[in-house]
């Protein structure tokens, strides 16, 4: 069965500072991965994903992921924390045959001034 | 606006009761999707609707029933709720599992 682990449910960076949020998968075929943002009161945004093709994903706000199958991660990076990139995040992976996506717990960021 | 809407955006309720949760599509989106979120189990999928037809079932409880109409919106049905129900429930939909879900802003149930 298919799963994925975020490591630290709460990271705190300074703004202007790098962001590396983990996740890694544990998946018997090809992963398919994503990851999502939640803002408060808000439902879940796609940020970007990996199905096939290039392991160096870009996504939206300025956040990318590389798919490493060695060392199954889809870690999340951003070069410059902004303020604005204070919500919860979430790693998914395709789970069933019908596409229904399996959640980390979510990482909480924090962006201080 | 993310074009899935979820009526009510709250509910509050007493143990017992029965409620019935909606979901309108994005325009164009076949699948729906419903998740509990709660702050112990975090984002747990319940079941799943491709053009009115049940395609994956999830953790979700025998309590708990889902239906998708032929104008594609859903409902999720709870019944004999207690405390424990109380969480988020999103639904989200999508045209195609590897474009990605589209969520809406989540209807916050409260059993009391």
């Amino acid at each position: 069965a298919q799963s994925v682990t975020q490591l630290g449910s709460h990271v705190s960076v300074s703004e202007g500072a790098l962001v590396l949020l983990r996740c890694n998968y544990s998946s018997s075929v090809p992963p398919y991965l994503f990851w999502y943002v939640q803002y408060p009161n808000q439902g879940l945004q796609l940020l970007l994903k990996y199905t096939t093709g290039a392991t160096l994903v870009k996504g939206i706000n300025g956040f990318e992921a590389e798919f490493k199958k060695s060392e199954t991660s889809f870690h999340l990076t951003k070069p410059s924390a902004h303020m604005s990139d204070a919500a919860e995040y979430f790693c998914a992976v395709k789970g069933g045959s019908q596409g229904n996506l399996i959640f980390g717990k979510g990482t909480k960021l924090s962006v201080k001034p | 606006d993310s074009g899935v809407t979820q009526t009510p955006k709250h509910l509050i309720t007493a143990t017992g009761q029965r409620v019935t949760l909606r979901c309108s599509p994005r325009s164009g989106d076949l699948s729906v999707y419903w998740y509990q979120q709660s702050l112990d189990q975090g984002l747990q999928f319940l079941i799943q609707y491709y053009n009115g037809e049940e395609r994956a079932k999830g953790n979700i409880l025998e309590r708990f029933s889902a239906q998708q109409f032929p104008d594609l919106h859903s409902e999720l049905n709870l019944s004999s709720l207690e405390l424990g129900d109380s969480a988020l429930y999103f639904c989200a939909s999508s045209v195609q599992w590897d474009y990605g879900y589209t969520f809406g802003s989540g209807t916050r149930l409260t059993v009391v």
